[in-house]
């Protein structure tokens, strides 16, 4: 079981927008502003798409947004498109003991 | 450009040891940390390890304290990962990712296949 939960999977159709939740607990998303959100196609390495909640690393479409709202985090995808089906995955600092929390990923299918 | 690449993945049996290795370039490799994650087959992200830059600071997953080591040699700008008393549910591909500097993981190698055998 991941120490972050995430839906296992969301659909949308292309040019709709599609929200993905990460909920945690006080100890990591609700206690610091360090989620982070990846995606991943199938045999590939993680991309990262947002950092401190909602900021964009350059290169990201600002189709992806993130949010944050007590111990849940948001990745919403807008105007989707095909290349947007893919796993996503929430991250969280947790403290200097635990340190990180991965959710268990989302796929996103894009109908 | 950034570029990560792991090495030293393969098949080993339950109980034994292996080290993996993560050449970096493109970037100042000794002003990072840098971590390792694993997948198993079909499975999410699992966080392992982190290393400072100056490998002041390092930090595990409990499941692997005690069995993993993580170190760095900032002159061969490579990181490695030290496994012992390997275990069948090991059995991962282990990416190294860079450590961004806020917060996340902003680059990732390939990744490095580890089969643990029984």
């Amino acid at each position: 079981q991941s120490a972050l939960t995430q839906p296992r999977s969301v659909s949308g159709s292309p040019g709709q927008s599609v929200t993905i939740s990460c909920t945690g607990t006080s100890s990591d998303v609700g206690g610091y502003n360090y989620v982070s959100w990846y995606q991943q196609h199938p045999g590939k390495a993680p991309k990262f798409m947002i950092y401190d909640v909602s900021k964009r690393p350059s290169g990201v479409p600002d189709r992806f947004s993130g949010s944050k709202s007590g111990n849940s985090a948001s990745l919403t995808i807008s105007g989707l498109q095909a290349e947007d089906e893919a796993d996503y995955y929430c991250c969280s600092y947790a403290g200097s003991y635990t340190f990180v929390v991965f959710g268990g990923g989302t796929k996103l299918t894009v109908l | 450009q950034v570029q990560l690449v792991e090495s030293g993945g393969g098949v080993v049996q339950r109980g034994g040891s292996l080290r993996l290795s993560c050449a970096a370039s493109g970037f100042t490799f000794n002003n990072y940390g840098m971590h390792w994650v694993r997948q198993a087959p079909g499975k999410g992200l699992q966080w392992m390890a982190f290393i400072q830059y100056d490998e002041s600071k390092k930090y595990y997953a409990d499941s692997v304290k005690g069995r993993f080591t993580v170190s760095r040699d900032n002159s061969r700008n490579t990181l490695y990962l030290q496994m012992n008393s390997l275990r069948l549910e090991d059995t991962a591909v282990y990416f190294c990712a860079k450590d961004h500097p806020d917060w996340g993981f902003d680059y990732w190698g390939p990744g490095a296949l580890v089969t643990v055998s029984s």
